[in-house]
């Protein structure tokens, strides 16, 4: 496997389940990121990790719960979904977030749909 | 606080027509500008970059100008292919406090056609 990658690439849910999305990257980064993407609406950016610390969140509902076991590996939990909560959700990391020169490469994203 | 513009799409295009593009931005400082471009069912990748007033980012035969005296980075292709097909988001990075920020505009849909 190389770059980012998203598991699963779709998931169907209903409000009252609990599931989680997974991310991995196999860059070496040290940095990563959740965003939301919704149709018409620009790329929100959700949550930020740095070597594991959380660096960032970015008044996200409670019902969102992110993960970063390692360096490599985020998850975003997700309970007591609302329909509006329907997006792709997609994972970024980065070398690091203290310069403003390290890319942030993107992962395919998972499709959520909430029933 | 910071914010980007660009145009409405969908824009749809006949293959080896000119493509723009247009995004245009608010912010503090200096910040960097980039292009991302989505395609069916993938992630975005980064298409091309500008970190300072009159750079020109270019790859794949896509360029635009970082302008600091209209606030603007339109995307340009002299001539698309069907492979072009795709979402285009327009994005900025602050240089200091939070400078892994991107602020992205909402996408245009291109579709080139045959």
């Amino acid at each position: 496997e190389t770059g980012v990658t998203q598991t699963p690439r779709h998931l169907v849910m209903g409000m009252t389940n609990k599931k989680s999305l997974k991310c991995e990257q196999h860059l070496g980064h040290n940095a990563m990121y959740w965003y939301k993407q919704s149709a018409k609406k620009p790329l929100e950016l959700m949550f930020v990790y740095s070597l594991e610390e959380r660096v960032e969140n970015n008044s996200v509902p409670s019902r969102f719960s992110p993960e970063c076991p390692n360096s490599s590996h985020l998850f975003l939990h997700l309970h007591t979904l609302q329909p509006e909560d329907s997006a792709l959700y997609l994972c970024a990391s980065s070398q690091d977030t203290g310069t403003s020169s390290y890319e942030q490469y993107f992962g395919p994203g998972t499709r959520l749909t909430v029933t | 606080g910071n914010s980007v513009t660009q145009m409405e799409g969908p824009v749809t295009l006949s293959e080896e027509a000119f493509l723009t593009i247009n995004c245009t931005y608010t912010a503090t400082g200096y910040p960097s500008l980039f292009w991302y471009v989505q395609y069916p069912g993938e992630g975005l990748q980064l298409l091309l970059k500008a970190t300072k007033a009159d750079d020109k980012g270019s790859n794949k035969g896509f360029e635009a100008t970082y302008r600091k005296e209209t606030t603007s980075f339109h995307l340009e292709k002299g001539s698309v292919q069907v492979s072009d097909s795709a979402v285009y988001f327009c994005a900025l990075r602050n240089s200091g406090g939070s400078n892994y920020k991107l602020t992205f505009g909402k996408g245009t849909l291109l579709t080139v056609n045959p």
